[in-house]
């Protein structure tokens, strides 16, 4: 079955220091990986995603993530944290296959990201 | 403006009073989900449609039906609704779905129902 763990409810970071959120997944097939912000009273926003190729993905806002198939992980980082950057942070998994499964996504329960100035 | 348009964005309402939350897109998305998110839980996928006339089942299907007789619109129906289906709901479509699939979400919809 398709899954996502997100193992922290909360990362708090200084402004200035890197930051990583941390998800691992859990596929039958391939995974098309994906990482998802949101901000207070708003919707998501796709931050980046991993379908093949370089593990290391660059997206939006200067985040990236390191796809790493052994750790089944999609760790998502930033090499210096902004105030502006916190925000509640989703990892999301899709089977990368047109099986049964191709409609669906599975999101994890979510980090809060707190950037401390 | 490129956008999923969601309404209402906030509604009380009580048992078994059947509602509508509708969806709206302007991308020419095929590709189109509900979700809903509650705390410690993530966002749980209702339903989906994959195009015009065709929808399936998500991960928490029960109490809600859908619809998608156009490709802009994908409302939400809650037929007879009760105090665990009070929730945030969003609405979120795909233009690529087949080969990338990133979605644009909608700015939620927030339900209570007493």
């Amino acid at each position: 079955a398709q899954s996502v763990a997100q193992p922290e409810d909360q990362v708090n970071v200084a402004e200035g220091n890197p930051l990583t959120v941390k998800c691992t997944y859990s596929v039958s097939g391939n995974p098309y990986l994906f990482w998802y912000v949101q901000y207070p009273n708003r919707g998501l926003q796709f931050l980046l995603k991993y379908i093949t190729g370089d593990n290391l993905v660059k997206g939006s806002y200067g985040f990236e993530a390191e796809f790493n198939k052994s750790q089944t992980s999609f760790h998502l980082k930033k090499p210096s944290a902004l105030v502006s950057d916190s925000a509640l942070y989703f990892c999301a998994v899709r089977d990368a296959g047109r099986g049964s499964t191709l409609g669906r996504l599975y999101f994890g329960r979510g980090t809060q990201l707190t950037v401390w100035p | 403006e490129a956008q999923v348009t969601q309404n209402p964005r906030y509604l009380i309402t009580v048992t078994g009073k059947k509602l509508t939350v509708t969806c709206s897109q302007n991308m020419n998305h095929e590709y189109m989900s509900w979700y809903r998110q509650d705390p410690g839980l993530g966002l749980r996928q209702i339903y989906y449609s994959m195009n015009v006339e065709v929808t399936d089942k998500g991960d928490v299907p029960e109490g809600y039906k859908v619809s998608r007789k156009e490709k802009r619109n994908f409302p939400l129906i809650l037929e007879s609704p009760s105090p665990n289906q009070t929730s945030l709901y969003f609405c979120a479509s795909s233009l690529s779905w087949l080969n990338t699939g990133e979605l644009f979400f909608g700015e939620g919809s927030r339900l209570t129902v007493l």
